[in-house]
């Protein structure tokens, strides 16, 4: 079965820094891998995928990530953090086979300081 | 946005009662999802449908039902409401490549 490991529940940040959030996954063939952001009170919305090729996703917003299949890891990061980046985060992985349905992290809530 | 509604998007609901949320799409995608999310157990899948009449169980399915007689719609009942399923209720749909749209959500609270 496949699985999302988000470390941080939460992490404050502040504006212009740079922000690096975790997410560890578990599956056994080659991971699909996403990543979601969500304001409150919204639905969520997709930042950046990996299905193959170059390990270094770019995303919306200036996110990018970085799956690294030796640690299971597909990172998000982002050089300077803005006010509005504040929101929750997940990590999500799925396959192409079976359901076809993702499986979500617990996720990452940012705060940014001013 | 892609083009999905679920409603209602707020319902209060005593213990023991039936409650149906819809979700509507306009994107002709294939699969439709129900998630729930939770504190601290991020999104969790409650059923899913891969076409009409199509569907099938997720990791927390006990307690609901689903019906798909159209592409377009995707329900889910909770067959009698308890406290636990008090949540916050995502459809999602797919074409088939796993990258998912997400409604904005129903609030759901059951007293």
């Amino acid at each position: 079965a496949q699985s999302v490991t988000q470390p941080d529940i939460h992490i404050t940040v502040s504006e212009g820094a740079s922000l690096e959030l975790r997410c560890n996954y578990s599956y056994g063939a080659t991971p699909y891998l996403f990543w979601y952001v969500q304001s409150p009170g919204q639905g969520l919305q997709l930042l950046l995928k990996y299905f193959s090729g170059d390990t270094l996703v770019q995303g919306i917003k200036g996110f990018e990530a970085e799956f690294k299949r030796s640690q299971s890891s597909f990172n998000l990061r982002k050089p300077s953090v803005h006010w509005s980046d504040a929101a929750e985060y997940f990590c999500a992985v799925g396959a192409l086979t079976g359901r076809r349905a993702l499986t979500f992290g617990s996720g990452t809530r940012l705060q940014v300081q001013p | 946005d892609a083009g999905i509604t679920q409603s209602p998007r707020h319902k209060v609901t005593e213990t023991g009662t039936p409650v149906t949320l819809r979700c509507h799409q306009t994107e002709n995608h294939r699969y439709m999802y129900w998630y729930r999310q939770d504190p601290g157990h991020g999104l969790r899948l409650i059923h899913y449908s891969y076409g009409v009449k199509d569907t099938d169980k997720g990791e927390v399915s006990d307690g609901y039902s689903v019906s798909r007689s159209k592409t377009e719609d995707f329900l889910l009942t909770l067959e009698s409401a308890t406290s636990s399923q008090t949540s916050v209720y995502f459809c999602a749909i797919s074409s088939g490549d796993l990258e998912a749209f997400f409604g904005q959500g129903t609030r759901l609270t059951v007293v």
